[in-house]
């Protein structure tokens, strides 16, 4: 069965600090679909990214990067110089092609706090 | 701007009366789904619907249904709520498609949410 960790539960940082979050998947499809979002105190689930399986290239957004790494499973978030309104809670998601199942696999979430 | 739309975003409910949470979305996708989320927990998928066809996951209690009328609006429907119903409902909407033998997964986009309350 697929499972998605985030280790991290809260982290607090300073702001313009960098700050990393880690994410671990399992799953046994070689076909899959590895996400992130940003829920805000607001509560909306804000979509960042989407890799899948076959596209390892690390991408860079701004100040987001994503580092995907097949071979350990790991698919982790990096956050450059952050800012207040980086503060939220990151959730990592996985869904899987090979079997048509489309629900989102969720991480429990790493609560963000950047500090002014 | 197209966009997932959720009403209301705050509803106050008493304990066994039967409450309805809607959805509507502008993005033409054919798929939408309804996940909970209690606190400080991650979302939780109740069950989707494929253009008309209902997906229920194994868990999703009966005591929680849906209505999908047309390819914009989708309905939650708990019909008897309890304590332990009080969460935020998400509405999410991707597109799907079928490319060479394996289904592709589009992204989901989740509307703002509606927060429950159950006296």
């Amino acid at each position: 069965a697929q499972k998605v960790t985030q280790a991290q539960t809260e982290i607090s940082v300073v702001e313009k600090e960098d700050v990393t979050l880690d994410c671990v998947y399992e799953t046994r499809d070689t076909t899959y679909y590895l996400f992130w979002y940003k829920q805000p105190p607001s509560g909306e689930l804000v979509f960042l990214i989407r890799r899948n399986s076959f596209d390892e290239q690390n991408e860079i957004s701004g100040r987001y990067s994503w580092n995907f790494q097949k071979s350990t499973s790991s698919f982790n978030f990096t956050i450059t110089a952050s800012q207040v309104v980086d503060s939220a809670v990151y959730f990592c998601a996985l869904s899987e092609g090979d079997t048509g199942r489309r629900a989102l696999t969720f991480g429990s979430g790493t609560r963000l706090q950047v500090q002014p | 701007d197209a966009m997932v739309i959720q009403n209301p975003r705050y509803q106050v409910t008493q304990f066994g009366k039967p409450v309805t949470l809607s959805c509507s979305q502008t993005l033409n996708h054919n798929v939408m789904y309804w996940y909970q989320q209690k606190s400080s927990q991650a979302p939780k998928l109740l069950f989707h619907y494929y253009d008309k066809d209902f997906n229920n996951e194994a868990d999703t209690p009966d005591n929680f249904q849906s209505r999908r009328p047309n390819t914009s609006f989708c309905f939650l429907d708990i019909r008897s709520p309890g304590l332990g119903d009080a969460a935020m409902y998400l509405c999410a909407t991707s597109r799907d498609s079928v490319r060479l033998n394996y289904l592709s997964t589009d992204t989901q986009y989740f509307g703002p949410g509606t927060r429950l309350t159950v006296l």
